[in-house]
């Protein structure tokens, strides 16, 4: 498996249930970042963790980071149909900038 | 403050001819990364630009494909003789420091080969 892979690989959910995607990277870090994108558009940031905080949060998201299992998990609370889109995260392992590793992402569907 | 913003949105370009894909960075960001997506599949990065300076092209294709992020104006990604496999969106994004920051992306140039 290589790094920053997501699990699962699409979720299909209700309006107003809670997602959580999963994921896992092999190499040591210095930050972790969830990014959302549209079918056929660019990439909007969600949340930077690094690699020394547990969780972090920003309105309906809840990251967490557990470095000693190289994972993340991003929870989205209350969802609505908006939020479907693929979700990707991507570390960043401090060693060519800020030169990010994507995994293959979470197609998230929302049901209305 | 604009964001990235990436020039064309999409292009189409016969087999054998050159496509150019521009990357205006974030203002007061020196900081350029490329970046390919294969449809159904998650970025790939292919560079690091500094100004006038590259610093890992590690996952560039060795041929036909080149970067470039002058003093003044974009950051140009360069592929010549373009076949049906370059076919794909290319990314750039921007940082305001080297490391450990985030990147903010700009939408994408859609890249197709017929």
């Amino acid at each position: 498996s290589q790094q920053g892979e997501e699990d699962p690989q699409a979720l299909s959910i209700q309006e107003g249930e809670n997602a959580t995607m999963n994921c896992s990277y092999k190499t040591s870090i210095n930050n972790l970042q969830w990014y959302r994108q549209n079918s056929g558009r660019g990439l909007v940031h969600l949340i930077l963790i690094r690699s020394n905080e547990r969780e972090k949060h920003s309105g309906r998201l809840r990251v967490t980071l557990d470095t000693s299992k190289k994972s993340s998990s991003l929870l989205i609370t209350a969802s609505r149909a908006a939020d479907t889109a693929s979700y990707f995260c991507a570390t960043d392992e401090g060693t060519s900038g800020s030169r990010l590793t994507f995994g293959e992402g979470t197609q998230l569907t929302v049901n209305p | 403050n604009a964001g990235v913003m990436q020039n064309p949105r999409h292009l189409v370009r016969r087999r054998g001819q050159e496509a150019r894909l521009r990357c205006s960075p974030m203002k007061g960001h020196s900081h350029v990364y490329w970046y390919r997506q294969l449809p159904e599949e998650g970025l790939k990065f292919m560079v690091y630009l500094q100004k006038e300076n590259i610093i890992d092209e590690s996952g560039m294709p060795k041929e036909r494909f080149s970067a470039e992020f002058p003093k003044e104006g974009p950051s140009i990604l360069r592929i010549q003789q373009v076949v049906r496999g370059d076919s794909a969106a290319y990314f750039c994004a921007s940082s305001p420091a080297g490391t450990n920051t985030e990147a903010f992306f700009g939408q994408g140039t859609r890249l197709t080969v017929v």
